[in-house]
């Protein structure tokens, strides 16, 4: 079965410092890998995706995340973090040719502190 | 290009009653889908239609949730007899086929798009 796990509820970074948070899958078949942001009582904002190709892919807001067959995993990254970064991040897979059927890990509060 | 539109955005019912949300998708997306998403989880998929028809349902779509999408268009997603155990924010998303991936902006394809949700809250 399909499966997301994003193994820190919470990440902490001091503003201007880099940031990572982790995410890991397992799915059959040839992964497609999301991550998307969640403000406060919104819904969820789209940042990047990874479906094929160059294994570093780069999104909206000056986020990428790196693609790892091997460790199975998708971590998000930033190079220097900003206040304003601080939400609700969630990674989530839909397995090739499955109509778009997110699963979704259970999220990373990330806070940037000033 | 305004996005995904739900509506209402906020909903407190007592329970049950009925409740219908309304989904308005991005005007050329052709899939639309319904997810769950409950305090401190990620959301958790419904239901999904290409077009008008509804391809998927999941086991978490019990007998009082109903979900259509008549012209292909908007969609609405109904519960009925709500249970406090419905509280949560029901999102509304969006995707265009990757088949059709030629007449659209280059890799827009696979991206599903969501709405601001609709949260339902059961007293």
């Amino acid at each position: 079965a399909q499966s997301v796990a994003q193994p820190e509820d919470q990440v902490n970074v001091a503003e201007g410092n880099p940031l990572t948070v982790k995410c890991t899958y397992s799915v059959s078949g040839n992964p497609y890998l999301f991550w998307y942001v969640q403000y406060p009582n919104r819904g969820l904002q789209f940042l990047l995706k990874y479906i094929t190709g160059d294994n570093l892919v780069k999104g909206s807001y000056g986020f990428e995340a790196e693609f790892n067959k091997s460790q199975t995993s998708f971590h998000l990254k930033k190079p220097s973090a900003l206040v304003s970064d601080s939400a609700l991040y969630f990674c989530a897979v839909d397995q090739e040719n499955q109509g778009g059927k997110l699963i979704f890990g259970q999220g990373t509060e990330l806070s940037v502190k000033p | 290009d305004t996005g995904v539109s739900q509506d209402p955005r906020h909903k407190i019912t007592k329970r049950g009653q009925n409740v219908t949300f309304r989904c308005d998708p991005i005007s050329e997306h052709n899939r639309l889908y319904w997810y769950r998403q409950t305090l401190g989880q990620g959301p958790e998929f419904l239901t999904y239609f290409q077009n008008e028809a509804q391809l998927e349902k999941s086991r978490l779509l019990s007998d009082r949730f109903s979900a259509e999408r008549p012209k292909g268009s908007f969609s609405t997603l109904e519960i009925q007899r709500t249970e406090q155990g419905d509280s949560a924010m029901y999102l509304c998303a969006s995707s265009l086929d990757p088949s059709l991936q030629e007449r659209s902006p280059p890799d827009s394809g696979n991206t599903i798009y969501f709405g601001e949700g609709s949260w339902l809250t059961v007293v």
